[in-house]
């Protein structure tokens, strides 16, 4: 079975233009998960997702970050103007349900840096 | 305050050892406790839950102290392929959201 996959794996961009990550989840996964790790700080939560709704957006730093899931599959996460502060190592993440019983299992992260 | 503090290390500690890393939270209402292990340039990956009866797994084992707000983990008879950073990740009660700590770096040496 498929892991979680992200495209792409390293973007560098510079400050004003805009970036779009995609993140596919593991099949049949309704729940999916950005999380961002900014360079010397910890794992942070942005967004979950349920099917195509935004359970719970919270983390999302600002209105520059959009974040969408047409359709329920796969999701994307545009960043635009990027800025210097939004380096970091982008993980998507997805989980058959919610609960701690269900493990949240992670794509291997896409790398932005942003110059 | 951070929500979840840990000892960043490193423990550089040799083969066939043992070593314990310890995490504190601040949030009471937190539900679900977490040891997540990651590579350098990968991505996180489940270790093990932490439930309050403590819960051992192999080599590792997880404690819990819901009073104390303290998690550890232990690691007994290090091979070189433990070598990582252990995360220290829980979740709150009503939402689904982990929160991470910074974690803790392990190397372990011939």
């Amino acid at each position: 079975e498929a892991g979680v996959t992200q495209f792409p794996s390293h973007s560098v961009i510079e400050k004003g233009q805009t970036v779009t990550l995609r993140c596919d989840p593991i099949s049949g996964h309704d729940n999916l998960y950005w999380y961002r790790r900014v360079m010397g700080k910890e794992i942070k939560f942005l967004l979950h997702f349920v099917k195509e709704s935004k359970q719970d957006e919270s983390g999302m730093p600002n209105n520059r970050f959009l974040a969408e899931r047409t359709g329920g599959t796969y999701s994307t996460l545009k960043v635009q103007p990027a800025e210097l502060e939004d380096s970091g190592v982008y993980f998507c993440a997805s989980s058959q349900d919610t609960g701690s019983a269900y493990e949240q299992y992670f794509g291997p992260g896409t790398r932005l840096t942003v110059t | 305050r951070k929500e979840v503090e840990q000892d960043p290390g490193p423990f550089n500690v040799p083969e066939g050892a043992t070593v314990a890393f310890n995490c504190t939270y601040s949030n009471s209402a937190s539900q679900s406790f977490f040891w997540y292990r990651q590579d350098c340039r990968k991505e996180p990956k489940l270790l093990m839950s932490v439930y309050s009866s403590g819960n051992e797994d192999g080599r590792f084992t997880a404690q819990l102290n819901r009073a104390s707000q303290y998690i550890s983990l232990l690691i007994r008879d290090s091979k070189l392929s433990d070598s990582a950073t252990y995360l220290c990740v829980l979740r709150s009660g009503g939402y689904n959201k982990l929160i991470f700590g910074a974690g803790t770096r392990l190397a372990v040496h011939p």
